[in-house]
């Protein structure tokens, strides 16, 4: 139980153009998801939470404009980067919780985004 | 944010040795403790949890001690395998839902 589903798994797109990254809890339903950045070797940067229904929270640092993350229901959660540039280029993985006391995340399989 | 660390970033053993990987926390707050083991190009999988009320809990070859004293988290795998290597991950949790991830210990199993 507990899967987390990420797609795409990898995505190659030019410099200027935006892309969708879809996250969906199969087996339960996700209170919050969470979307990460990680860098090689590195550990996980929490870019934003999302609730159901509500604004996502964006960590300091990260943009909300270029970031667009929609929660629309209790399995999905969508991540948008918009006019994707190189630097964008990252690992992005999102998790999801069906939240409550001692309840863990659980893991997409991450999406490799190389922009081009 | 809390910083949860790490006290070595790469670890080699034998196949067949026992690992022990470490994770020192600062936050007293923190509640419940979670190790994540992540291969090369996927997402983290979930390998074992503990709560504040508990200082020892085992697995199936996996062992998570928990030590509030001095704030330290170790993961203990039992005869290593290759299939174990890996980045492992702990992440701890204060009251809400959101984790604070340790930066990564890189376990190398030589065979």
């Amino acid at each position: 139980g507990a899967v987390v589903s990420q797609h795409p798994s990898w995505v190659i797109c030019k410099s200027g153009t935006s892309v969708k990254i879809e996250c969906r809890s199969l087996d339960f339903q996700a209170t919050t998801m969470f979307w990460y950045r990680q860098f090689p070797k590195q550990s996980l940067m929490l870019m934003a939470t999302s609730n159901e229904g509500s604004k996502a929270t964006y960590e300091q640092g990260v943009e909300k404009d270029k970031f667009l993350i929609n929660h629309a229901s209790l399995t999905l959660s969508t991540l948008t980067v918009t006019s994707a540039h190189p630097e964008d280029s990252s690992f992005y993985i999102c998790s999801a919780t069906q939240g409550g006391f001692n309840s863990p995340l659980h893991f997409g399989n991450g999406t490799r985004l190389t922009v081009t | 944010g809390e910083s949860v660390g790490l006290h070595l970033p790469t670890l080699s053993v034998q196949e067949g040795d026992n690992s022990i990987i470490n994770c020192a926390y600062s936050n007293s707050a923190s509640d419940y403790f979670i190790w994540y083991k992540q291969e090369s190009g996927k997402g983290p999988q979930f390998i074992i949890d503990i709560r504040s009320n508990m200082d020892k809990r085992q697995g199936q070859r996996v062992t998570v001690l928990l030590n509030k004293t001095v704030k330290h988290l170790s993961l203990q795998i039992a005869a290593t395998q290759p299939g174990d290597s890996a980045v492992y991950f702990c992440a701890e949790k204060e009251t809400g839902n959101q984790f604070y991830f340790g930066t990564g210990t890189s376990l190398t199993v030589i065979p």
